[in-house]
């Protein structure tokens, strides 16, 4: 059982150029999210995705764009990279349990740089 | 507003206990959590508390949560050089309805030989 997939694990670009970031889950989850963590501003969400067909904009968006494929695929896309957007990417997903209770899978990340 | 805050680094000899503390705004929240993260890796669920709860035990980890101060904290006892890590505080948003939670800065935890 694999989780929570994401591709690539490291990519270096030029600024201006673009990527889209890959997550895949296998968990049968509704929800996704996009996070990027930043030394000593922790996990800050860039765009969620409550249930296939929707997202929205999380506390971070500007630069970004993202689609939900489907029930599994949750991709991010960076139109026009610059240095500012240097991060490491997590893709997560979550199911409601018992009384709400929302526990994240993590994928393991993607480390980007841009130059 | 909902923020979650935490300190950034904390300390410990190997075989002592750790204290981890965490703040939190949102008096909403049903859901505290504890994540852990090790180096180049993502985060782990550790353990989670109902708000209606003020202490949940799991082997080494005790959590302790003050509502009236909203004030959560994860004490590791007996602490193993394996327990360095970032350790993330945070809560669910019950309004939004979406599972999205808020994360605090995470807590390096360096635990010495």
């Amino acid at each position: 059982n694999a989780g929570v997939t994401q591709t690539p694990k490291f990519q270096v670009l030029k600024t201006g150029q673009s990527m889209t970031l890959q997550c895949a889950q296998d968990m049968n989850h509704n929800s996704m999210y996009w996070y990027r963590q930043d030394p000593g501003m922790g996990l800050r969400l860039i765009y969620y995705s409550a249930s296939e067909g929707t997202t929205d904009k999380g506390e971070v968006p500007n630069g970004y764009n993202v689609s939900r494929l489907n029930k599994r695929e949750f991709s991010l896309r960076l139109e026009s990279a610059a240095p500012s957007q240097t991060s490491v990417y997590f893709c997560a997903s979550s199911e409601a349990g018992r009384q709400g209770h929302y526990g994240y899978t993590f994928g393991s990340g993607t480390r980007l740089t841009v130059v | 507003g909902e923020d979650v805050e935490q300190s950034l680094f904390l300390s410990v000899r190997e075989g002592d206990s750790s204290v981890i503390n965490c703040t939190y705004t949102d008096s909403s929240s049903t859901y505290l959590y504890w994540y852990k993260q090790e180096p180049g890796a993502g985060l782990q669920l550790l353990t989670y508390i109902f708000s209606n709860m003020d202490m949940k035990q799991d082997q080494r980890l005790t959590v302790l949560l003050n509502k009236k101060d909203k004030h959560l904290s994860l004490r590791i006892a007996d602490t193993q050089t394996g327990d360095s890590a970032i350790y993330f505080c945070a809560e669910n948003s019950p309004s939004s309805n979406t599972g999205k939670l808020i994360f605090g800065q995470g807590t390096t935890l360096q635990v010495k030989p």
